[in-house]
């Protein structure tokens, strides 16, 4: 298997900007996670998901963020507008299970 | 919140040390998980050990639940085992994550 595949790896974009990132879980995973790595604040889970379906969004930070899963293979996450404070990097991870993670390569965000 | 401290901040090792991290954490638990995030930004799941003790090659890891504390050991340490070692715990999906701990081995 191709692990969890994220893009874009890399994203710079301008303040006020929509930004979406893409996630692709390994096959057959139930549990899909966003999270987010900051200096500052360090390893955050925003929201997770099972079965495409949202079960906490309480660390997704504002109504700026958005998080989708359509299908069972593609999972998306939205900010709009985006701010500098935005400036992280995006892991996406999922689980077959209710123990491990699998996580993908990330996606460093710079908002300008 | 669950607290989660780690301790020490940073290692720096000789190729060949041995070595302990440490991961306290403020409530019980019933998901605890170690994670090395290598120096290219990868994090790969190290162990999942709520409890007990478990090993896989050079490293090992040692959960006492009742006083809330998980040890990851690392033996015989190589260059590659440099990186950030991430302890996670919590309940599913609800993980707090620690600062970590800064590990560099020397050649």
């Amino acid at each position: 298997d191709a692990g969890v595949i994220q893009s874009p790896r890399h994203e710079v974009t301008e303040m006020g900007q929509e930004v979406t990132l893409r996630c692709k879980p390994i096959s057959g995973h139930d549990y899909l996670f966003w999270y987010r790595q900051t200096m500052m604040r360090g390893l955050e889970l925003l929201i997770y998901f099972n079965n495409n379906v949202p079960i906490d969004d309480s660390g997704m930070p504002e109504d700026r963020f958005s998080a989708k899963m359509p299908n069972a293979s593609f999972s998306t996450l939205k900010i709009q507008p985006s701010e500098p404070r935005d400036s992280a990097v995006y892991f996406c991870a999922s689980s077959p299970t209710t123990d491990t993670q699998y996580f993908g390569p990330g996606t460093r965000l710079t908002v300008l | 919140g669950i607290q989660v401290e780690q301790s020490p901040p940073d290692l720096i090792l000789q190729e060949g040390a041995n070595s302990t991290l440490r991961c306290n954490f403020s409530d019980s638990v019933n998901n605890l998980q170690w994670f090395h995030q290598n120096p290219w930004g990868q994090l790969i799941n190290l162990f999942y050990i709520p409890s007990g003790t478990k090993q896989n090659g050079r490293l090992s890891a040692t959960t006492v639940a009742t006083e809330r504390y998980s040890l990851l050991y690392i033996s015989s340490s190589q260059t590659t085992d440099s990186g950030v070692y991430f302890c996670a715990v919590g309940s599913w999906g609800k993980f707090q994550f620690g600062a970590g701990t800064q590990v560099v081995v020397t050649p």
